[in-house]
């Protein structure tokens, strides 16, 4: 069963444009985190957030957390080819150790 | 900075062979866990430790095998070796705080023929 649901599953875009990648789910999660992977290499943690409603700025990313705790949205803003890579959410329910991931958006951003 | 490393980095295995993916962490982190990684499948996880002598299933733990006997070292051991069980596989760990960053290693890419 796969408890979060990413959209969209691939994304090209040109430079400068704007975007947004959506995580979804019917479970409500204690925190939810983004990665971002590079081809070759494992995920690297981008944000963490714990409460509903909370959005955390990253430069030109912007991370929102539903105020129900079952979903969070990624948006970019003026996109550049330094953003390709595949995102992923990660999910946390209650007092679980596990973390449970998206099956990710594979952005490429061309110049 | 060590971090998280896996060995090795490539294999290439016969169906029914066994083998062992080995995984080791530096920042004296509780937590360890494995993923695999398939194409459109995102990243699954496999087992789980929360601490040396403790291990835990995870989505898909069928015809892995794993232990725990120091902080530092968690294996991932396939005893008999099937052709779904090519993936790349990426060990994790983090400390104790469990919002905190799971940090990863590079990924073992694992071929079964």
């Amino acid at each position: 069963t796969q408890l979060l649901e990413q959209s969209p599953q691939f994304l090209s875009i040109q430079e400068g444009e704007n975007l947004t990648v959506y995580c979804n789910s019917s479970s409500v999660f204690s925190s939810l985190q983004w990665y971002r992977q590079e081809p070759g290499e494992g995920p690297v943690l981008l944000v963490t957030v714990v409460t509903g409603g909370e959005v955390k700025k990253l430069k030109r990313l912007t991370f929102q957390f539903g105020d129900a705790r079952k979903d969070s949205s990624l948006h970019i803003t003026a996109a550049q080819p330094g953003d390709t890579g595949l995102y992923l959410c990660a999910g946390r329910e209650g007092g679980s150790e596990k973390l449970v991931f998206g099956k990710g958006t594979k952005l490429t951003v061309n110049p | 900075n060590a971090g998280v490393t896996q060995t090795p980095k490539f294999q290439v295995l016969k169906t029914g062979q066994s083998m062992t993916l080995q995984c080791a962490q530096d920042m004296n982190h509780e937590y360890m866990s494995w993923y695999r990684q398939d194409p459109g499948m995102g990243l699954r996880l496999i087992h789980y430790s929360v601490g040396a002598g403790i291990t835990d299933q995870g989505e898909v733990p069928n015809g892995y095998n794993v232990s725990r006997s120091t902080t530092e070292d968690f294996p991932l051991r396939l005893l008999s070796a099937a052709p779904s069980q090519t993936s790349v596989y990426f060990c994790a760990s983090r400390g104790l705080v469990y919002t905190g960053e799971l940090f990863f290693g590079e990924g073992s890419r694992l071929t079964v023929l």
